[in-house]
């Protein structure tokens, strides 16, 4: 059980937009501002593609695109394309240390 | 570029010690921006962060591993290494080095490729 919950899986079509939410179940995440994302193809290592919830790093196309509301933080990925098939995962401060959600498998259809 | 390199044994025996080191290129470990960090993968399983060390000595770990976790830094070899006690199957993973931005990003910003680490008799 981590203390970041997020959904298994998602799946969308190639054009179509998607999004994958991170709800935060430990007080310890406090104001849960400092939520990065990263994207993992197997056998990859992960890559940043967003910080400080909606911060996106040089690089990483505009299609991709944090927020939250409340103690859940979401990542939108529009006009989504055959490699942006990876699993997904958010991760927060936590005080001292660092939590990741469980992560989110995204399949392109 | 920036690039980090993990090295260790592939295999430990239970109850013994995981020992591995990632060697950092291309820029230097001495950052007072930076953190140096260890993150985990079980097979089939989701990230793990263990732990995080600064330059200056400073760590930070994961409550569920602090007793058993220690990490280090050797400045003159641009080196970080992490040592894992007293390990169990549980502990077999993708151990990954990284280096965790502060300011102005902030997160994990660039990854070692990983080194599978199967912790069996």
């Amino acid at each position: 059980q981590s203390d970041l919950t997020q959904p298994r899986s998602v799946s969308g079509s190639p054009g179509q937009s998607v999004t994958i939410s991170c709800s935060a179940t430990t007080s310890d995440v406090g104001a849960f501002n400092y939520v990065s994302w990263y994207q993992h193809h197997p056998g990859q290592a992960p890559k940043f593609m967003i910080y400080d919830v909606t911060k996106r790093p040089s690089g990483v196309p505009d299609r991709f695109s944090g927020s939250k509301s409340g103690n859940t933080a979401s990542l939108t990925i529009s006009g989504l394309q055959a490699d942006d098939e990876a699993d997904y995962y958010c991760c927060s401060h936590a005080g001292s240390y660092w939590v990741f959600g469980g992560g989110t498998k995204l399949t392109v259809l | 570029q920036l690039q980090l390199q993990e090295s260790g044994p592939g295999l430990v025996k239970p109850s013994e010690t995981l020992s591995l080191t990632c060697t950092v290129s291309g820029g230097s470990i001495s950052s007072d921006d930076d953190w140096w960090t260890w993150i985990r993968q079980p097979p089939g399983k989701g990230l793990e962060w263990i732990g995080n060390i600064h330059y200056s000595g400073t760590t930070y770990y994961h409550p569920s591993l602090k007793s058993r976790v220690t990490i280090s830094v050797d400045r003159s070899k641009n080196q970080f290494s992490l040592k894992l006690n007293t390990v169990t199957a549980a502990d077999t993973a993708v151990y990954y080095c990284v280096r965790q931005g502060w300011s102005p990003l902030r997160g994990f910003l660039y990854w070692g490729q990983g080194t599978l680490v199967a912790v069996s008799s």
